[in-house]
């Protein structure tokens, strides 16, 4: 069964530091996509970052990155020079399989960052 | 401007009081799905549709019904909503395919049955 793990319910950083928000899964598919969201307060889901199963370089985008080790199954996102607006939930997500086409996700159960000033 | 938009927002009902919430995209998209979000559960898929006539049930599709009559909408039908499926709802849409293809999220739907 494919299944993602989010182990930090919360966590919190000073601002202007690095976060690694972990994340592992579980899977047979030798294809797969790894996806990070971002949900505020308010309540959207925002996309950050995307990680093919078959891309050989950790997937960058601004100061987000994906600390991809497939051996591991793992997928952390990393987040640099945190900034009070990133104080949110986040979601490590994968593109499980349907028949006809890989577009369902699988949802961890998410980590709640809160960055202090 | 590409978006997926639900309405309501936001729903208080009562037990047992049939409703739709919408969902409508701009980006003509073959596949949509619903997702409810629940603390500590992340989201976890309701149904899905492939394209106009074709869907299928989720993980959690008890007590939810949905149709895909048009390309650009995929309605979602409690017809006797419950306590328990008082949560926050989300419908996306993207391309079909084994690349890479972002779903589009939708703003949510905050429901509460009671």
């Amino acid at each position: 069964a494919q299944k993602i793990t989010q182990t930090q319910p919360g966590m919190f950083v000073q601002e202007k530091e690095a976060v690694t928000l972990d994340c592992t899964y579980d899977t047979s598919d030798q294809s797969y996509g790894l996806f990070w969201y971002k949900q505020p307060s308010s309540g959207e889901m925002i996309f950050l970052i995307y990680q093919g199963s078959y891309d050989e370089q950790n997937a960058t985008e601004g100061r987000y990155s994906l600390n991809f080790q497939k051996a591991r199954k793992s997928a952390n996102l990393v987040i640099s020079a945190s900034q009070l607006g990133d104080s949110a939930m986040y979601f490590c997500a994968m593109r499980g399989t349907l028949s006809g086409g890989y577009n369902k996700l699988i949802f961890g159960a998410g980590t709640r960052l809160a960055v202090h000033p | 401007e590409a978006q997926v938009t639900q309405n309501p927002r936001y729903l208080i009902t009562v037990t047992g009081k049939k409703l739709t919430v919408t969902c409508s995209q701009n980006m003509n998209h073959e596949y949509m799905s619903w997702y409810r979000q629940d603390p500590g559960l992340g989201l976890r898929q309701i149904y899905y549709s492939m394209n106009v006539e074709v869907t299928d049930k989720g993980d959690v599709p008890e007590g939810y019904k949905v149709s895909r009559k048009e390309k650009r909408n995929f309605p979602l039908i409690l017809e006797s909503p419950s306590p328990n499926q008082t949560s926050l709802y989300f419908c996306a849409s993207s391309f079909k395919g084994q690349g890479f293809y972002e779903q589009y999220f939708g703003p949510g739907t905050r429901l509460t049955v009671t």
